[in-house]
């Protein structure tokens, strides 16, 4: 089946720097890419589309020079938390859509714990 | 604007009853509706979608668009059925094909007692 993977799984970061994640398709190339931000107990909170060769669509109250997000290829998309402070601390998850199988469906990486001190 | 209500954070039944996870949405156009499941320690899966009408795991899910409902139903609930679940809607632009994005419910986490 389709996979998707995420890097790094954790990250620890001091407050004000940046911080990369990476999602890749690894067996399927995905014409859009979505950026999740998930709190402890909580729902999936949609922060970002992201189709390849275009600019990212944020959803509303999500900051985009804040989380950058960058779509280069059909199998990689990164995510950019920029001058991260202790309330970014989260667990964020990418989802890449099968862009060959004839009934849509989202597959979703194992999401990267990221926390701020 | 779309939205999905979960309205049971928390679900026990005991292994071998029925179990029945609701799910009711808000959506002005056409809704495509899935149930995703995230078991402890593993990524978010697809557990089914409406327009597939499968009964995978013994779960079914039927949508109700008079109650603007679809509730995931099971009638012998099992240990490791246990895990969070999530009911969520994609819309769908003009033309007919799934725009993608997904809107989540707030998940409940079902807990099945031996």
């Amino acid at each position: 089946g389709a996979v998707v993977s995420q890097h790094p799984s954790r990250v620890i970061c001091k407050s004000g720097t940046s911080v990369k994640i990476e999602c890749r398709s690894l067996d399927f190339q995905a014409t859009t890419m979505f950026w999740y931000r998930q709190f402890p107990k909580q729902s999936l909170m949609l922060m970002a589309t992201s189709n390849e060769g275009s600019k990212a669509t944020y959803e509303q109250g999500v900051e985009k020079d804040k989380f950058l997000i960058n779509h280069a290829s059909l199998t990689l998309s990164t995510l950019t938390v920029t001058s991260a402070h202790p309330e970014d601390s989260s667990f964020y998850i990418c989802s890449a859509d099968n862009r060959n199988s004839y009934s849509y469906e989202q597959y979703f990486g194992p999401g990267t714990r990221l926390t701020v001190t | 604007a779309q939205r999905v209500t979960q309205p049971e954070k928390l679900l026990s039944v005991f292994k071998g009853a029925p179990v029945e996870l609701k799910c009711n949405y808000s959506y002005s156009g056409s809704p495509e509706l899935f149930w995703y499941v995230q078991y402890s320690r593993q990524r978010l899966q697809l557990l089914l979608r409406h327009i597939s009408r499968e009964s995978i795991k013994g779960f079914t899910a039927d949508l109700n668009k008079g109650e603007t409902s679809f509730h995931l139903k099971k009638p012998f609930a099992q240990e490791e059925d246990s895990a969070m679940y999530y009911c969520a809607l994609s819309g769908f632009e003009a033309g007919g094909t799934s725009y993608g994005k997904l809107t989540f419910g707030q998940g409940t986490i079902l807990t099945v007692h031996p």
